[in-house]
């Protein structure tokens, strides 16, 4: 079965200052982890996925992510924080069964303020 | 490309009535649709797996009875919650996958708010 953890209930940042989410997963095989945003009474928005290849893995939005499999993380970040950037993030992994279910964390509130 | 809609994107009904909520993907043909359902400030909890042409997959605890899931289609599938009740207030969101893009695409519906008085 695989799981996935974000410490974080809410992630608080000024505008222009770096964002990190954390996001720690548990997965047999390999993993295929994904970070999507949700805007209030809004359903959910890609922004990237790891799958293989290269470590970092640059989203929408100017996101971007590390997959760090030692540490068994996929930490979200973005360089400079925008006030709309504002929202509830979720990091998901993917199950290796067939049809591909998605198991999504608690979720982090990102709240930038001006 | 890739868009997931919902109706209604909202919905208030009364305890005891039945409610349905369309998921369509408008413009690629989705095998395989999933229901979610989320409580405020919450995650998504995954309620079933719906494949084209045959009966849904719940997950363990979702009462296959009382969410009825129907995929009749490759763009269409419903979820109808029978006899609601106030704790079936929530949020639903569904989710398709487009298999012609991969296998690890799946794009989300904006939603829809269901309220039972």
């Amino acid at each position: 079965a695989q799981s996935v953890a974000q410490p974080e209930d809410q992630v608080n940042v000024a505008e222009g200052n770096p964002l990190t989410v954390k996001c720690t997963y548990s997965v047999s095989g390999n993993p295929y982890l994904f970070w999507y945003v949700q805007y209030p009474n809004r359903g959910l928005q890609f922004l990237l996925k790891y799958i293989t290849g290269d470590n970092l893995v640059k989203g929408s939005y100017g996101f971007e992510a590390e997959f760090n499999k030692s540490q068994t993380s996929f930490h979200l970040k973005k360089p400079s924080a925008l006030v709309s950037d504002s929202a509830l993030y979720f990091c998901a992994v993917r199950a290796t069964d067939s049809w591909g279910k998605l198991q999504f964390g608690a979720g982090t509130q990102v709240v930038v303020t001006p | 490309g890739a868009v997931v809609s919902q109706h209604p994107s909202w919905v208030i009904c009364k305890s005891g009535t039945s409610v349905k909520i369309e998921c369509r993907s408008l413009d690629f043909q989705a095998t395989t649709m999933f229901w979610y359902r989320q409580f405020p400030k919450q995650s998504l909890m995954l309620m079933a797996t719906s494949n084209e042409g045959s009966k849904a997959t719940y997950e363990q605890g979702v009462e296959k009875d009382k969410f009825l899931i129907n995929h009749a289609s490759l763009t269409l599938s419903t979820l109808t919650v029978t006899s609601a009740h106030p704790e079936d207030s929530s949020f639903y969101i569904c989710s398709a996958r487009d298999w012609d893009r991969g296998v690890h695409e799946q794009y989300f519906g904006p939603g829809t708010r269901l309220t039972v008085t």
